[in-house]
């Protein structure tokens, strides 16, 4: 059974301040997503990372997917209060894996005050 | 844009009653889930369908059942509702064969069962 932990599980900062959260696992993924969920709203889809060791950018989002394949970071720089939200990360399973079933962690509850 | 709409944003419903929670697509997605969402526990896979009238029991299918009649709908029944029901239930759906596309999301359906 694959474990997935995301850190940390809330997170309260200034508006302008930087923060990374974490989503990492003791089994190795084929790929990854993050979503970011505003209250209210369904999940919507950032990124997806799928080559270990892989760094996307998204405006002041930084992505980056371990040279392992077993965790992930994602970075905000300049934090405003529009980034509230809870971030998703959202492993896919190796080839062979069902990868219909994709499991969520339990997410990164962000709140950025003006 | 994709669009999933979920019937009901607000539902109470007594225990022991029957409740239908509804899901469309506007997409022509192959693959439609649904979760529920409780603080803690994250995002949980209850059940999903990769074709019509085909379905697959997800983690937690305890409780529910589903239907798939159209490609563009896809319901989850609650045969008799009970308290441990009481939840955020949130329908996907996404495109990729492979079940590894991106999930779009519906805003969310919150069910209190009394």
């Amino acid at each position: 059974t694959q474990l997935l932990e995301q850190s940390p599980q809330f997170l309260s900062i200034q508006e302008g301040e930087n923060l990374t959260v974490y989503c990492n696992s003791s089994s190795v993924f084929s790929s990854l997503q993050w979503y970011r969920q505003e209250p209210g709203e369904g999940p919507v889809l950032l990124v997806t990372v799928v080559t270990g060791g892989e760094v996307k950018k998204l405006k002041r989002l930084t992505f980056q997917f371990g040279d392992a394949r077993k965790d992930s970071s994602l970075h905000i720089t300049a934090a405003q209060p529009g980034d509230t939200g809870l971030y998703l990360c959202a492993p896919h399973p190796p080839s062979g894996g069902s990868n219909y079933k994709l499991t969520f962690g339990k997410g990164t509850l962000l709140t950025v005050n003006p | 844009d994709v669009k999933v709409t979920q019937s009901s944003r607000y539902l109470v419903k007594r225990t022991g009653e029957k409740v239908f929670l509804e899901c469309v697509q506007d997409m022509d997605h192959e693959n439609m889930f649904w979760y529920r969402q409780d603080p803690g526990l994250g995002l949980r896979l209850i059940y999903f369908s990769y074709d019509v009238k085909m379905k697959e029991k997800g983690d937690i299918p305890e409780g529910y059942s589903v239907s798939r009649e159209k490609k563009e709908r896809f319901s989850l029944i609650l045969e008799s509702a009970s308290t441990n029901q009481t939840s955020m239930y949130l329908c996907a759906s996404s495109f990729d064969s492979r079940g590894l596309g991106e999930l779009f999301f519906g805003e969310g359906s919150r069910l209190t069962v009394l």
